[in-house]
């Protein structure tokens, strides 16, 4: 079948450290993923996206990496602050329709 | 806020009982997604919209569940007979036209419990 999973389920770091959240897929043919952010209470909400034709693509503070060879992603947060404390799920974006498949989630608490 | 609103946000019901749940997208947006949650899991895709046409289920929606966007506007998600599995917290979230460069935005989930 086709996963989206996660390598760590809880990732703490001190205020101001860089974090790197990793997710693996086992579909070679997934050609477009997405991080999203979640906060207690709130539905998930868009990071940062990329598609298999780039390695790598940066945001503010976020950068995303494909390694399509052993099929794996990561989210690289900068200065990481107390609002980036939140779960972080990796999804696919799927056709038809663009329904996305999620992964499990990692926990990330930022330490001040 | 992301502009999707879902209502209500948490639903208490006896097993058995019938629950549906409302969500609002943003206005603009043809695509309407209904996902679902479970305790530190990643949401998992229900069923979606294409205006008023509904055009996949996911094998997760077994019989007792149905969904609705009459006008191309709010959904509406049903849950007939609910049983204990069914507690988990629906997600909907919409999608403008022009492929799979735009974002799904999502609303912030309807908390269901079932005794």
């Amino acid at each position: 079948g086709e996963n989206v999973g996660l390598h760590l389920p809880t990732l703490s770091v001190q205020e101001g450290d860089n974090s790197i959240i990793n997710c693996a897929y086992s579909n070679s043919a997934s050609d477009y993923f997405i991080w999203y952010k979640q906060e207690s209470g709130k539905g998930p909400q868009f990071i940062i996206d990329i598609r298999s034709n780039m390695d790598k693509r940066q945001g503010q503070r976020v950068t995303v990496l494909l390694n399509k060879t052993v099929k794996h992603l990561s989210l690289q947060i900068a200065a990481t602050q107390p609002g980036d404390s939140a779960v972080y799920f990796c999804a696919e974006n799927k056709a038809p329709g663009n329904k996305l498949v999620f992964g499990a989630g990692t926990i990330l608490r930022v330490k001040s | 806020d992301t502009g999707v609103s879902q209502n209500p946000r948490h639903k208490i019901t006896k097993r058995g009982q019938n629950v549906t749940f409302r969500c609002d997208p943003i206005s603009e947006h043809n695509r309407l997604y209904w996902y679902r949650q479970t305790l530190g899991q990643g949401p998992e895709f229900l069923t979606y919209f294409q205006n008023e046409a509904q055009l996949e289920k996911s094998r997760l929606l077994s019989d007792r569940f149905s969904a609705e966007r009459p006008k191309g506007s709010f959904s509406t998600l049903e849950i007939q007979r609910t049983e204990q599995g069914d507690s988990a917290m629906y997600l909907c979230a919409s999608k403008g036209g022009g492929g799979a460069a735009n974002e799904q935005f999502f609303g912030p989930g309807t908390r269901l419990t079932v005794l």
